[in-house]
């Protein structure tokens, strides 16, 4: 079992549907979780950083960390086509080493 | 321009040649990152650095090596190229848990 696991999806959706994309993990020590977005042929940049449990809200985005769980959400409403990419989740621990652990990606396309 | 950048973005190159892929930011983070990218195995850490001639592997770390004279700069070398090391390669910079990548490097060993 991989350390971080995300269905890759293709995940296809019509304009203005609200996107869940998720991630669950097993490393109860992972506290920072990043998602990070990548467009065909591009490289990934990052979209939402949160620190711990809760929520963070970003313009149409949202990320959730639900650690009892050890699953992170990324929520993207009113979608658009240029949402359109594939989206990463990536998690860390604290002590000092800042190498992530990332998942393989799940592809979104947003059709008009 | 700031950032982090790739030299060259495409590279075609023949089995058991030597191979440098350059990495410069401009932010002076301390660590820096190399990854490929493959269909199927996403994101793969080949070696990583914490400051200037700090280096260290990363999971497929054979067949690569590294160096970091100065922090702004990271090439990784592939010492003789194998048809394995198809692959789009990606270096990242970060001075904390998130990172920034560069826009890749699209390496083809024929």
């Amino acid at each position: 079992q991989k350390e971080v696991e995300q269905d890759p999806g293709p995940l296809s959706v019509p304009e203005g549907a609200i996107v869940s994309l998720n991630c669950t993990y097993s490393n109860s020590a992972f506290q920072y979780f990043m998602w990070y977005r990548q467009y065909s042929r591009k490289g990934p940049e990052l979209l939402m950083y949160t620190y711990s449990s809760g929520n963070k809200e970003d313009g149409r985005f949202t990320a959730q960390v639900d650690k009892s769980s050890k699953y992170i959400s990324l929520f993207i409403r009113d979608s658009q086509p240029s949402d359109s990419a594939t989206y990463l989740c990536a998690m860390s621990s604290s002590g000092g080493s800042y190498i992530p652990t990332f998942g393989r990606g799940t592809s979104l396309i947003v059709h008009p | 321009d700031a950032g982090i950048t790739q030299s060259p973005r495409y590279k075609i190159t023949e089995t058991g040649r030597q191979v440098t892929l350059m990495c410069h930011q401009t932010w002076s983070h301390s660590y820096m990152f190399w990854y490929r990218q493959d269909l199927g195995h996403g994101l793969r850490l080949i070696y990583y650095s914490a400051a200037a001639d700090i280096t260290d592997k990363g999971e497929v770390s054979d067949g690569y090596v590294v160096s970091r004279s100065k922090t702004e700069n990271f090439p990784l070398t592939l010492e003789s190229a194998t048809r394995s090391q198809t692959s789009v390669y990606f270096c990242a910079s970060s001075q904390g848990h998130e990172q920034y990548f560069g826009p890749g490097t699209r390496l083809t060993v024929t």
